[in-house]
């Protein structure tokens, strides 16, 4: 089954940090670009960043605003993602969704996973 | 920055066709995917490149464009399609953004 598996939200302060990871499973995760979305309580979708594939030297893409603050890697031998979150806001308070990009177009993410809660809160 | 403009809300009878819209200057030089949201759960890939659909998708669901504007039609709405719906795109750049989402109403 393809599968994606996230792991690390929880409670933290304001000023603090976090890291998330994304385990995959049920395909070939080099292969595939790998994202972050996010999702504020009541509000929409977010994407977070990007990173490419070993094709494509890994690059990695972040949106502005969370750029100079988040950093996102890949390991390929772990089949994992993460996301190492610093400087936290209470408005990074989210639901954060591991995805796939899928093989048949870039940006279509057709495998997600069920989310981790990062909550920023004194 | 670039951005995505869909309708806060569509409402439609059982049996009826839904139209949501989505548009963005960037459109039609940018592909737009769409994405079903319900309740609790994550979102699911429901139409990519504009106007095709991933296998498993029913076929009651339908992707066009026509200049800057790209709508995700639904046929014979069914009550289980009452969700959010969000459209995505990039921009030059292959920043990806996300519409506000729609939320579809069945009555």
């Amino acid at each position: 089954e393809v599968q994606l598996v996230e792991s690390g939200g929880g409670l933290v302060q304001p000023g603090g940090s976090l890291r998330l990871s994304c385990v995959a499973s049920g395909f070939i995760f080099s292969d595939h670009y790998m994202d972050w979305v996010r999702q504020a309580p009541g509000k929409g979708l977010e994407w977070v960043g990007r990173a490419r594939n070993k094709v494509n030297s890994y690059t990695i893409e972040y949106a502005a605003s969370v750029k100079g603050r988040f950093i996102i890697s890949r390991d390929d031998s772990k089949n994992s993602l993460y996301l190492q979150m610093k400087s936290l806001k209470t408005e990074d308070t989210a639901m954060y969704y591991c995805t796939r990009d899928s093989d048949y177009a870039e940006h279509a993410f057709d495998i997600w996973g069920q989310g981790t809660v990062v909550t920023v809160s004194s | 920055s670039y951005e995505l403009t869909q309708p806060p809300s569509v409402s439609v009878s059982p049996g009826q066709t839904a139209r949501i819209t989505c548009s963005g200057d960037a459109l039609p030089k940018q592909y737009v995917y769409w994405y079903q949201q319900k309740p609790g759960q994550a979102p699911v890939l429901i139409i990519y490149k504009d106007t095709e659909r991933p296998s498993g998708i029913p076929e009651r669901f339908s992707g066009s464009i026509s200049g800057t504007t790209v709508t995700l039609t639904i046929n014979g709405v069914q009550a289980e399609d009452e969700a959010d719906y969000y459209c995505q795109s990039a921009d030059n750049s292959a920043t990806v953004v996300f519409g506000g989402g729609t939320k579809l109403t069945v009555l």
